[in-house]
């Protein structure tokens, strides 16, 4: 079945310092790609998303993502990160002739010491 | 606010009685989904509507569960004789159809409590 996983369940950064989530979706097909942040207490966001062209892509807040087709990975990326940020961070595919829904990592638990 | 809304935010039942959810989505949007939220996990995905039609069911949706879409506007998700397996978060996004490329918007979401 395909599925998604995320690298880190709970990941610890102090402010500044660089960030890195990965993602890996197992499909050989055409696939859409996104990553949703969920701040405490707040609904899913949508940070940014990859459909077709340039692989890295940017998204609101400083964040980007490249897409590396041979390594089906869809990895986050900030490069100084603040206390704001800690939030959950879900990596979503919707993959191309499966219909309309995504299917979602397990997500990865960002916390963001001052 | 014109996001996607959900009422109520939270329900707290008795096992083995129904419960209804319902979601507004972005009013121009013509597509509307059902996700389902537990601790620690991801959103799965139950069933998303074109307009007033139900086009994708998961097969996590049991006999129990059902969504409508009467006027292709809001959507109901109705849980009979619920279990305390049922008890999660249940989540509604929108998006507006284009091809493929199209992105869901998420609505805060209903936590289910099955006591």
């Amino acid at each position: 079945a395909q599925s998604v996983s995320q690298h880190n369940h709970h990941v610890i950064l102090s402010e500044a310092a660089s960030l890195e989530l990965g993602c890996n979706y197992s499909y050989g097909g055409t696939v859409n790609l996104f990553w949703y942040v969920q701040y405490p207490g707040q609904h899913l966001q949508l940070l940014l998303k990859y459909f077709s062209g340039d692989p890295l892509v940017k998204g609101i807040k400083g964040f980007e993502a490249e897409f590396i087709k041979s390594k089906f990975s869809f990895n986050l990326r900030k490069p100084s990160v603040q206390w704001s940020d800690t939030a959950e961070y879900f990596c979503a595919v919707r993959l191309d002739n499966y219909g309309q829904n995504f299917v979602f990592g397990p997500g990865t638990r960002l916390s963001v010491l001052p | 606010d014109t996001g996607v809304s959900q009422n109520p935010r939270h329900k707290i039942t008795k096992r083995g009685q129904n419960v209804t959810f319902r979601c507004d989505p972005i009013s121009e949007h013509n597509r509307l989904y059902w996700y389902r939220q537990t601790l620690g996990q991801g959103p799965e995905f139950l069933t998303y509507f074109q307009n007033e039609a139900q086009l994708e069911k998961s097969r996590l949706l049991s006999d129990r569960f059902s969504a409508e879409r009467p006027k292709g506007s809001f959507s109901t998700l109705e849980i009979q004789r619920t279990e305390q397996g049922d008890s999660a978060m249940y989540l509604c996004a929108s998006s507006l159809a284009s091809g493929s490329t199209d992105t869901q918007y998420f609505g805060p979401g209903t936590r289910l409590t099955v006591l």
